[in-house]
């Protein structure tokens, strides 16, 4: 099976703080993406990545970054954590470049920020 | 880029009852269409999923149409079960591309 790992379930920083969200696949996969669940607003994305040190924006990608520097580990990234940050994050993955791919998900990280 | 809106955000059914999920689309080039179900402190998982050169796809007591004249696309559950509580997302997008759209989500609660 899939599995998507991210670094904590439950996170607290306060604001200003530079926060590292991160997430490890186990499956080679080649997409993987970053996500924010709010509550009315659905799953958005931050950002992507088709390949190690590729990245592309998603629909909000304003205060955040991202890492890949290996295949299996994605990193996401708040420079300045700011209390419009805290959310639910979500991992995902999927197999190969083209869309049409079933996508994994991590179980999530509940970030607070203070 | 996609659009995708999804109705009702929240649907009560009693056990044993059908519910339906309405989700439309805006970008005519979609293609692929899934639909995830989020328990309780899980990620979203695939549940079932339709391309667009098929009109319906069943998966035991779940099914899923689409219309692309109209740009809709709908998840239908028979004889509900407690289990099938959960927040359920429709999706949509388009072959050769990594970017998936999600709707808002509907919390569906199965009343025993």
């Amino acid at each position: 099976d899939v599995k998507v790992t991210q670094s904590s379930r439950y996170l607290v920083k306060r604001t200003g703080e530079k926060v590292f969200l991160e997430c490890v696949q186990d499956m080679d996969h080649e997409n993987m993406f970053w996500y924010r669940q709010d509550p009315g607003l659905g799953l958005r994305l931050i950002y992507f990545s088709y390949d190690v040190k590729m990245k592309e924006k998603g629909d909000i990608p304003e205060g955040y970054s991202v890492s890949r520097e290996k295949k299996e580990r994605f990193s996401l990234i708040l420079e300045s954590a700011s209390t419009n940050q805290t959310s639910m994050y979500l991992c995902a993955s999927s197999l190969v470049r083209f869309a049409g791919n079933e996508q994994f998900f991590g179980p999530g990280t509940r970030l607070t920020v203070l | 880029g996609e659009n995708v809106e999804q109705h009702p955000s929240t649907l009560s059914v009693q056990e044993g009852d059908s519910a339906v999920i309405k989700c439309t689309y805006s970008d005519s080039a979609s293609n692929y269409f899934p639909w995830y179900k989020q328990e309780l402190g899980k990620g979203p998982q695939l549940i079932i999923d339709i391309r667009s050169n098929v009109g319906e796809k069943k998966d035991q007591r779940i099914a899923v149409t689409l219309n692309k004249t109209a740009k809709h696309f709908s998840l239908h559950i028979t004889e509900t079960q407690p289990e099938d509580s959960a927040v359920y997302f429709c999706a949509a997008s388009r072959e050769g591309y990594q970017k998936v759209t999600f709707g808002i989500g509907t919390k569906l609660q199965v009343i025993p």
